[in-house]
């Protein structure tokens, strides 16, 4: 994989489902993975970087997990609410610079 | 309130014409980013600073130029050279260099050419 890929490119959900997001990166020269909220009409806000294999972060009823070895990771969203609404960004970074490759995004709607 | 500002919101020019776009921050970063988005792309990196006097090309640097004269500013030109220009444009920050720290972003313009 030579780019960040993410799936599915947006998702339709009901309040109080339960759903989870894929990112795709290129393992080689792996250093961080990044995962961004934005939400319409403000800016992109960072929900977690994750730089080791295994790792597992949790803010509220979202969480995500990094595999560095196989080039994946998951954001999960527990309980969506109508305000988790947003597109859902993640990013690579490879190498020592600061050069992030991000995704297309993860549109994600919740029904009231 | 620390943050990224960005000025104007909606920014309309005719083609031709060479634009700056402004970008300023007050939390005291060193790194400052410039990135690009386009319908159904991801977002671009058109330029980068990791300190005061110094930056470097991103993916699509092409018709752009950028200068780093202050800590908390770091403005964007689009010059008449830019085949495509017309975009929603963001800039960011992080309080260093290095795809390890996290990106602060300011809210956008969205730059339209006739």
């Amino acid at each position: 994989i030579l780019n960040v890929e993410q799936s599915p490119q947006s998702l339709h959900v009901q309040e109080g489902d339960s759903t989870n997001f894929t990112c795709s990166f290129p393992s080689s020269n792996f250093y961080a993975l990044h995962w961004y909220r934005w939400e319409t009409a403000k800016s992109p806000e960072a929900l977690f970087v994750m730089t080791l294999n295994g790792d597992e972060k949790k803010k509220g009823r979202i969480s995500a997990t990094l595999n560095t070895k196989e080039g994946y990771s998951y954001l999960y969203i527990k309980g969506s609410q109508p305000e988790d609404s947003a597109t859902y960004l993640c990013a690579s970074g490879s190498g020592a610079t600061n050069k992030l490759i991000f995704g297309t995004g993860t549109l994600l709607a919740v029904q009231p | 309130d620390g943050g990224i500002t960005q000025s104007p919101k909606y920014l309309f020019r005719k083609e031709g014409q060479n634009v700056t776009l402004s970008c300023e921050q007050n939390l005291n970063h060193d790194a400052m980013y410039w990135y690009r988005q386009d319908p159904g792309q991801g977002l671009r990196l058109i330029y980068y600073s990791q300190i005061v006097n110094d930056f470097q090309k991103g993916d699509i640097a092409e018709g752009y130029s950028v200068s780093r004269e202050k800590k908390e500013s770091f403005p964007l030109t689009v010059t008449s050279a830019q085949k495509n220009p017309t975009a929603f444009y963001l800039c960011a920050s992080s309080i260093d260099s290095g795809s390890r720290y996290e990106q602060y972003f300011g809210p956008g313009t969205r730059l339209t050419v006739t």
